[in-house]
């Protein structure tokens, strides 16, 4: 079965500080991974997604996220985050489609992140 | 295109009673979602379907939960009865498979179940 952990639940940075949110996956196959972004009281919008190719993806919003197989993590990055980004980050992996891993989208726990003027 | 649209957007039952939360997709898109969001649990997928055929329901909590799709338009989510535990946010998720793969989820219904 798949699983997705995110370590930090709630992180406090200052505006112009630099984000890592960790993400760190167990699935046995080839997978996609996402990171998502909700908003106070609105729906979860898709940040960014990692299919193949170059492991270092870049989202909306200035985001990225790095691949690194060998430690089944996908982390998420921002060089310098402002008050706006103020939200609830969630990781998600399926087993990608052509291994027969389905469809099946799992999240994390989610990381609230606190962003202070 | 108006998105993924959900109706209700706000319930508020009593226990006991019988809830259906409807969803309508993106035209085109080929699987659908619905999820469950709490403080207590977080996101938990309950069902998806893939062009209309239900492919994964194990997380539907209980036989008082049933999902359909009787068209590539439309899916209903039914809770009879329903009980205070029940209340959460529901996201319903609208997916286009492919390289160029989207995602759209909807702005949720929010249950309250008294």
């Amino acid at each position: 079965a798949q699983s997705v952990s995110q370590h930090n639940h709630h992180v406090i940075l200052s505006e112009a500080a630099s984000l890592e949110l960790g993400c760190n996956y167990s699935y046995g196959g080839t997978v996609n991974l996402f990171w998502y972004v909700q908003y106070p009281g609105q729906h979860l919008q898709l940040l960014l997604k990692y299919f193949s190719g170059d492991p270092l993806v870049k989202g909306i919003k200035g985001f990225e996220a790095e691949f690194i197989k060998s430690k089944f993590s996908f982390n998420l990055r921002k060089p310098s985050v402002q008050w706006s980004d103020t939200a609830e980050y969630f990781c998600a992996v399926r087993g990608a489609i052509l291994t027969g891993g389905g469809n099946k989208l799992t999240f994390g726990t989610g990381t609230q992140l606190k962003v202070e003027l | 295109d108006a998105g993924v649209i959900q109706s209700p957007r706000h319930e508020v039952t009593e226990m006991g009673q019988e809830v259906t939360l409807r969803c309508k997709p993106i035209s085109g898109h080929d699987y659908l979602f619905w999820y469950r969001q709490t403080m207590m649990r977080g996101l938990e997928l309950l069902i998806y379907f893939n062009n209309n055929v239900p492919i994964d329901d194990s997380g539907m909590p209980e036989d008082r939960f049933s999902a359909k799709m009787p068209n590539a338009s439309f899916s209903t989510l039914k809770i009879q009865p329903s009980e205070p535990r029940d209340s959460a946010v529901y996201f319903c998720a609208s997916i286009l498979t492919g390289p160029q793969e989207t995602q759209y989820f909807g702005p949720g219904t929010r249950l309250l179940v008294l």
